[in-house]
């Protein structure tokens, strides 16, 4: 069955340093990823996605991420954070011949000191 | 606002009740989906619906009926629910179940089962 790792549940930071979140999915396929941003009180919504070419997607806010195919891993990264980055930050994939199934991870939330 | 709506926003129910979740979608999309986000678990993926047409049921107990009367409505009812079963419920819409499309959410449902 295919998975979706995020591995850390929960990160703390102080402003303007640096974020990355780790993203691993269990698929041997081409894939669609996506990264979604929960900020408190609000609705899922997309934070970036990737479907093919550039491997390096950026986002809204600053966001980016980096698809490297080797590694099964879709990381995403800010290279300086800000208190309004304080969210919950999921990672998806989609395989492209599996069109009812969206496989989300368990989420990270993202704490920003000011 | 994404323009999905749910409603209730939050909902109390014992486990011999019988209620209803609705969610609309202004977007002009024809796919749309139930989630179950209880905590520090992935997103479930529970109902997919394209075009009406149910597409996926992803082993989800009878307890839980959908329905789907047009592109724009999607209904989750309840009945004889379990204690186990609190959880944010999350509808979604996309443009069609095409792998590369994303998905709009909705606010959720908070509901608890006493």
């Amino acid at each position: 069955a295919q998975s979706v790792s995020q591995h850390n549940h929960h990160v703390i930071l102080s402003e303007a340093a640096s974020l990355e979140l780790g993203c691993n999915y269990s698929y041997g396929g081409t894939v669609n990823l996506f990264w979604y941003v929960q900020y408190p009180g609000q609705h899922l919504q997309l934070l970036l996605k990737y479907f093919s070419g550039d491997p390096l997607v950026k986002g809204i806010k600053g966001f980016e991420a980096e698809f490297i195919k080797s590694k099964f891993s879709f990381n995403l990264r800010k290279p300086s954070v800000q208190w309004s980055d304080t969210a919950e930050y999921f990672c998806a994939v989609n395989a492209p011949n599996n069109f009812n199934k969206f496989y989300f991870g368990s989420g990270t939330k993202l704490n920003v000191k000011p | 606002e994404t323009g999905v709506t749910q409603t209730p926003r939050h909902l109390v129910m014992g486990m011999t009740n019988k209620k209803s979740l609705k969610c609309e979608q202004h977007l002009g999309h024809n796919a749309m989906y139930w989630y179950k986000q209880s905590a520090k678990k992935p997103l479930e993926l529970m109902f997919v619906y394209n075009f009406k047409e149910q597409t996926e049921n992803n082993s989800v107990p009878s307890r839980f009926s959908p329905e789907c009367p047009n592109s724009s409505h999607l209904f989750l009812h309840l009945h004889t629910l379990q204690p186990e079963d609190s959880a944010l419920y999350l509808c979604a819409s996309s443009p069609g179940v095409a792998g590369g499309h994303e998905q709009f959410f909705g606010p959720g449902t908070r509901l608890t089962v006493l």
